[in-house]
């Protein structure tokens, strides 16, 4: 069965600090993506990691992947307000098969 | 950057309705599109996959004659829901790949049913 986990599922922050949200996922896949979603807005794509070892990164966000592990990572880097969201990883199999893990509800407290 | 047009973004309808779901990609062509279900506070329910000038394929539980989806184009892939009811109330959320490029997966804005 195809599976995604993400942990955790809640995180409250304070500014300044450092974390990072996990996902793991059970099958070989094509893709793994990782997206943000602001209450009541659809998402909005953050990175595509396309190979073991891809790493990118865009202002305090920064994304991995281990195929070998099964394993990506997001990592925030000195949170600030404006990162207070729900992040999703999603993996794609087969290249028509989509799964995402449950979220992340991130909150960033001054 | 590649943009995925949904409409509408919010519909309001009487119990036993059909209301329908546009899905556009529209600067790139997408063979496939995802349509997916939301509902508060929970992460996405993908309900089915939009293949391009053939039958979409459901998830389990999801039922094929109850949420219609045509893909008569590369560009377009539509969602029916056939005689609403309230528990058909929900976010939707379509998504499509952009096969010519890096594959990166975009979303429509949403669309939030309520039926009445």
């Amino acid at each position: 069965e195809l599976k995604v986990e993400q942990n955790p599922l809640f995180l409250s922050m304070q500014e300044g600090k450092n974390y990072t949200i996990y996902c793991n996922y059970s099958t070989t896949s094509d893709r793994l993506y990782w997206y943000r979603q602001d209450p009541g807005k659809s998402l909005e794509s953050l990175f595509v990691l396309l190979s073991n070892g891809a790493v990118k990164q865009e202002g305090r966000l920064m994304a991995s992947l281990d195929t070998k592990a099964r394993l990506s990572t997001l990592h925030i880097t000195a949170a600030v307000h404006d990162l207070s969201a729900t992040y999703f990883c999603a993996v794609l199999y087969n290249n028509n098969d989509m799964r995402f893990g449950a979220g992340t509800r991130l909150t960033v407290k001054p | 950057g590649a943009v995925v047009s949904q409409h509408p973004s919010r519909v309001i309808c009487k119990s036993g309705t059909s209301v329908k779901i546009e899905c556009r990609s529209l600067d790139f062509q997408a063979t496939t599109m995802f349509w997916y279900r939301q509902f508060p506070k929970k992460s996405l329910m993908l309900m089915a996959t939009s293949n391009e000038g053939s039958k979409a394929t459901y998830e389990q539980g999801v039922e094929k004659d109850k949420f219609l989806i045509n893909h008569a184009s590369l560009t377009l892939s539509t969602l029916t829901v056939t005689s609403a009811h309230p528990e058909d109330s929900s976010f939707y959320i379509c998504s499509a790949i952009d096969s010519s490029n890096t594959g990166e997966l975009f979303f429509g804005e949403g669309s939030r049913l309520t039926v009445l």
